[in-house]
């Protein structure tokens, strides 16, 4: 069974700061990884998507990484705005099935 | 909007009530997923269908559970005789069938249900 954690739980950083939110998993048998954003009560839009045989993506201020060997992704989010105070999430696909971790919740003060 | 629509937004019910959500994909996409989130966690699979066929179920889609897909349209997720433990957003995403792992899943917006 796949185990995804995300540490921290919770970052709070000023405005204008570089953030770096952590993804482990325990199964490098995968077809891709997604990144999503959640603001409160709401679903899910999906950021960034990384196939298994990449090694990142990026779109615009984001940029995200994958390293299937050490079991880990990393999504860098450039010059934090208020705006990006949300809940991120990454999710493993086994083709069909995404196994989500439970999230880092941001706050970006400004 | 093309996006994935979820109806109700919200529903409350009493304890041992019936309750039917509606999801309806994007419509060129050929695979409906449903997944369950409570607070503090991340979403949890439930089940999913390729077409109009339920190819995978969770165990933790009891028999109070069914979900159907009526010619590969909207999806419907029906609970019956719920419990306070049903309580949760339900998540519905469709994505399209591709190879090579490029199945990138969008999701509605949610149907939160309260039991009381």
């Amino acid at each position: 069974k796949q185990e995804v954690t995300q540490i921290p739980a919770a970052l709070s950083v000023p405005e204008g700061e570089n953030l770096v939110l952590n993804c482990s998993f325990t199964d490098s048998a995968i077809y891709n990884l997604q990144w999503f954003r959640q603001d409160p009560g709401k679903g899910l839009t999906s950021l960034l998507l990384i196939q298994s045989s990449q090694r990142e993506q990026t779109s615009g201020r984001l940029n995200a990484s994958l390293d299937k060997s050490s079991g880990r992704s990393t999504l860098y989010i450039a010059a934090s705005q208020p705006g990006d105070s949300a809940t991120y999430l990454c999710a493993l696909s086994n083709d069909y099935k995404l196994s989500f971790g439970a999230g880092t919740t941001v706050t970006v003060r400004a | 909007d093309t996006g994935v629509s979820q109806n109700p937004r919200h529903k409350i019910t009493k304890r041992g009530q019936n309750v039917t959500f509606r999801c309806d994909p994007i419509s060129e996409h050929n695979r409906l997923y449903w997944y369950r989130q409570t607070l503090g966690q991340g979403p949890e699979f439930l089940t999913y269908f390729q077409n109009e066929a339920q190819l995978e179920k969770s165990r933790l889609l009891s028999d109070r559970f069914s979900a159907e897909r009526p010619k590969g349209s909207f999806s419907t997720l029906e609970i019956q005789r719920t419990e306070q433990g049903d309580s949760a957003m339900y998540l519905c995403a469709s994505s399209p069938l591709r190879a090579g792992g490029y199945n990138e899943q969008f999701f509605g917006p949610g149907t939160r249900l309260t039991v009381l």
